[in-house]
């Protein structure tokens, strides 16, 4: 049963590229969040989506970052236009659907480290 | 989510219980208490939730005060490879049905003594 997929594990840019970041849930979970690490720093998180769905984009930053989870394929993080305070590690979790009432955990993949130079 | 205070760091030995508290005094009656784990250049690893009943599973088991103030994390025979940072995080059932995304604190340093 494989768990919570992210490519690449790391992945370097220079200023003003574009970095994009793939997340795969684990099978039968249709919720996704992802979470920024800055260098000794805590998890923070970005974003939580369902399948076509941006349902809470509380902590995302309001310019240069965007997120999808198409229908098909996997989630994507977009940083346009990466400054060097972007560099982080970038976690992607999931969980099952919902029933009522109930808390769930999340499933953690291994990350992506973004370093900006 | 409401807060929660944990000590900044803890020292266990090898092969000896470990109880790692956490105070949530302005726990509200429905935030599960949720434990995550991160060990180092890793992503963070869920460990164990629960609401009221004290909980058992194959990592640990958590122990809730009856008031639900406060509750500890529980490693029965702390190994090497339970050198990490432990998060206690609050998550209310309420609102969005439990998927909100977690708010993570400091969490607690432990350290395993060989």
């Amino acid at each position: 049963n494989a768990g919570v997929m992210q490519n690449p594990r790391h992945l370097v840019r220079r200023r003003g590229q574009e970095a994009r970041l793939r997340c795969s849930p684990m099978k039968g979970h249709s919720h996704v969040y992802w979470y920024r690490q800055l260098p000794e720093e805590g998890l923070k998180f970005m974003v939580y989506l369902q399948k076509e769905n941006i349902i809470d984009e509380s902590g995302m930053p309001k310019e240069r970052f965007s997120a999808e989870f198409p229908k098909e394929g996997p989630s994507i993080l977009r940083i346009q236009q990466v400054v060097r305070g972007d560099s982080a590690a970038y976690f992607c979790a999931s969980s099952p659907r919902l029933a009522g009432g109930q808390s769930y955990e999340q499933y953690f993949g291994p990350g992506t480290r973004l370093t900006v130079t | 989510d409401a807060k929660t205070t944990q000590p900044n760091s803890m020292e266990s030995n090898e092969e000896e219980p470990v109880h790692l508290p956490c105070n949530h005094s302005t726990i509200s009656g429905t935030d599960y208490i949720h434990w995550y784990r991160q060990l180092p250049s890793q992503g963070p690893e869920y460990v164990i939730h629960g609401l009221t009943s004290n909980v058992n599973n194959r990592m640990a088991s958590l122990a809730i005060a009856e008031d639900r103030k406060s509750s500890t994390l529980i490693l029965h025979r702390a190994t090497l490879r339970d050198a990490a940072v432990y998060y206690c995080i609050l998550r209310d059932r309420g609102s969005g049905g439990g998927a909100d995304g977690l708010t993570f604190g400091k969490g607690t340093h432990l350290i395993i003594q060989p």
